[in-house]
């Protein structure tokens, strides 16, 4: 079987740094991805690591560590827009050549001002 | 490339009618997926289609739900006997194989009373 955890909330404050841990059980493991989802709309995708390290992107990088199954988030400089609920997801050659993705439950994030 | 469209975005039924959904997904990629999502939670697997082979279905469904994407273009979903647990927002993904990240519809939400 496979299975994700994240915090369900994390509040912080306008300008600061926020980190959304994901740590994952998975039978063969591709990747890991992350998403960003306001109230009412579309899943964005943000960020993909499908080897060790970090990958930046403008104000936010994510993180894996495959040996111990764990990844996040890393959001800089917050801004109020940030507020939403921020998923990761995991694929593997299990699932259709890394084709499918399963999603964790969410870390809903509130910025304030 | 207007994204993934869905069709429609909300959809309010009566419990024991047919629904269907239809999803028009960017015209490069070979991949359609469904997810199904409820309030608070990520979202779920249903089924994916690579090119107008449908390559896995969750065992979550039941034969209520069936899925098709003729010719390999768009797809509809439809369920059949609508209940109540069914209300939920439909999304509609799709991807290009070797290619990381999902482009996301807006959703369908679905409400059965």
């Amino acid at each position: 079987g496979q299975s994700l955890e994240q915090p369900s909330e994390v509040t912080a404050v306008e300008g600061a740094i926020v980190q959304i841990n994901c740590t994952y059980q998975t039978s063969g493991f591709y990747g890991l991805s992350w998403y960003q989802q306001h109230d009412g709309g579309a899943p964005t995708f943000l960020s993909y690591n499908g080897l060790d390290g970090l990958e930046e992107t403008g104000r936010f990088s994510s993180f894996l560590s495959r040996s111990d199954s764990y990844g996040y988030l890393l959001l800089q400089e917050l801004q109020m827009k940030d507020s939403a609920s921020y998923f990761c997801a995991v694929s593997s050659p299990l699932y259709n050549q890394g084709g499918k993705l399963i999603f964790g439950q969410g870390t809903e994030l509130s910025v304030k001002p | 490339d207007t994204g993934v469209s869905q069709d429609p975005r909300h959809k309010i039924t009566k419990r024991g009618q047919n629904v269907t959904f239809r999803c028009d997904p960017i015209s490069e990629h070979n991949r359609l997926y469904w997810y199904r999502q409820t309030l608070g939670q990520g979202p779920e697997f249903l089924t994916y289609f690579q090119n107008e082979a449908q390559l896995e279905k969750s065992r979550l469904l039941s034969d209520r739900f069936s899925a098709e994407r003729p010719k390999g273009s768009f797809s509809t979903l439809e369920i059949q006997r609508t209940e109540q647990g069914d209300s939920a927002m439909y999304l509609c993904a799709s991807s290009f194989t070797g290619t990381q990240g999902y482009t996301f519809g807006s959703g369908t939400r679905l409400t059965v009373v």
